[in-house]
């Protein structure tokens, strides 16, 4: 299957600091690429849909000035978690489909990142 | 909004019994049904899918089934290993790409 590579895999940041996580499709080009938030035990947690060349669209209830999403090229999306706080603490995980017209959608490793 | 509801939200079976999970789907539009198995920290891994176009689908143990005119689908395991235990997510899509997961069903497979 495609392979979709997330850096880094753990962060610890204090209180007011920015956090980029990188998301790379390392055999295929992504135009399209999807954010996921996870809780412990919980489900994922769709936050926005990242456009290679456009901007992203973000899902209900969810800050797109906290979480800035860029695609600027077809194979790396980053998310930056803005001026963090402890509860933005929480497992990110990006995600995108294994080439055009694949709807099988294929995860980075996650990132856990834990804001002190 | 669309949504998907997942059972149950936990299951403990003996080694070699078989393990059912049911989602149901609210848009009647989601015409892929992909399940995940994520285990602890890790990512989630695709382990079988199916489309709208078929009732059923199976590959080696795992097999998952559709009804359309329910909007339910179901994950079926059988003859569990210790090694199936992990967290089981059901999905649905919305529009051409989009996912939205069901809340997951933590499974233990006691040996």
């Amino acid at each position: 299957g495609a392979v979709v590579s997330q850096h880094p895999s753990r962060v610890i940041c204090k209180s007011g600091t920015s956090v980029k996580i990188e998301c790379r499709s390392l055999d295929f080009q992504a135009t399209t690429m999807f954010w996921y938030r996870q809780f412990p035990k919980k489900s994922l947690m769709l936050m926005a849909t990242s456009n290679e060349g456009s901007k992203a669209t973000y899902e209900q209830g969810v800050e797109k000035d906290k979480f800035l999403i860029n695609h600027a090229s077809l194979t790396l999306s980053t998310l930056t978690v803005t001026s963090a706080h402890p509860e933005d603490s929480s497992f990110y995980i990006c995600s995108a489909n294994g080439g055009i017209g694949d709807e099988k959608l294929f995860f980075g490793s996650g990132t856990q990142l834990s804001v002190l | 909004g669309e949504n998907v509801e997942q059972h149950p939200s936990t299951l403990s079976v003996q080694e070699g019994d078989s393990a059912v999970i049911k989602c149901t789907y609210s848009d009647s539009a989601s015409n892929y049904f992909p399940w995940y198995k994520q285990e602890l920290g890790k990512r989630p891994q695709l382990i079988i899918d199916i489309r709208s176009n078929v009732g059923e689908k199976k590959d080696q143990r795992i097999a998952v089934t559709l009804n359309k005119t329910a909007k339910h689908f179901s994950l079926h395991i059988t003859e569990t290993q210790p090694e199936d235990s992990a967290v089981y997510f059901c999905a649905a899509n919305i529009g051409s790409y989009k996912l939205i997961f069901g809340s997951g069903t933590r499974l233990l497979v006691r040996p």
